[in-house]
């Protein structure tokens, strides 16, 4: 079955600490690869994304993301957090093995900056 | 404006009860989505509609009922629901569900009791 995996369940962190979250998927073939972060009290956003092309790809609020395609990876990066970074972390994929792309979320990866 | 309206915010019903659930958006999207996300875990899909026609549904008991009138509402109808139907239940759309159209945009979602 099609899968994401998030590494991290809770990361804490100092302001103006590197952080890099770990995403990997289970499937081979055309993927399309997302992250989305949820605020507290507040919807999902859509942080980035990647469909094709450069593999490193920039989003809202200083994130990044690269896409490894020999590791099945997606992984999250920011150089410097901040305390307003706290929130969930959720990757997602679409998977495109038949005629519907499902959207499919990781088990998220929870946030906490210490100021 | 890449916004997804959902209403009511929180919504509290009995086990008896008949309730909806709506959700809107005027970006032009033609796939509109239904998800339930339960507490500290990554959205579930339940529904899809592509060009107002139900295209997935993930198994979901019949006491939810999806309803899509046009290309720009969704709605899930809920009857008889049991307390474990509590979640926070998320409308999501996009473009489309091919290559390159599935970026979907989340509202804010319903947080629903069943008592």
């Amino acid at each position: 079955a099609q899968s994401v995996s998030q590494h991290n369940h809770h990361v804490i962190l100092s302001e103006a600490a590197s952080l890099e979250l770990g995403c990997n998927y289970s499937y081979g073939g055309t993927v399309n690869l997302f992250w989305y972060v949820q605020y507290p009290g507040q919807h999902l956003q859509l942080l980035l994304k990647y469909f094709s092309g450069d593999p490193l790809v920039k989003g809202i609020k200083g994130f990044e993301a690269e896409f490894i395609k020999s590791k099945f990876s997606f992984n999250l990066r920011k150089p410097s957090v901040q305390w307003s970074d706290t929130a969930e972390y959720f990757c997602a994929v679409n998977f495109y093995g038949g005629s519907q792309g499902n959207l499919i979320f990781g088990k998220g990866t929870k946030l906490s900056v210490k100021p | 404006d890449t916004e997804v309206t959902q209403t009511p915010k929180h919504l509290v019903m009995g086990m008896t009860n008949k309730k909806s659930l709506k959700c809107e958006q005027h970006m032009g999207h033609r796939a509109m989505y239904w998800y339930k996300q339960k507490a500290k875990k990554p959205p579930e899909l339940m529904f899809v509609y592509s060009y107002e026609k139900l295209s997935i549904n993930e198994s979901v008991p019949s006491r939810f009922s999806p309803e899509c009138p046009n290309s720009s509402l969704l709605n899930l109808h809920l009857h008889a629901l049991q307390p474990e139907d509590s979640a926070l239940y998320l409308c999501a759309s996009s473009q489309g569900q091919g290559l390159a159209k599935n970026i979907q945009y989340f509202g804010a979602g319903t947080r629903l009791s069943v008592l």
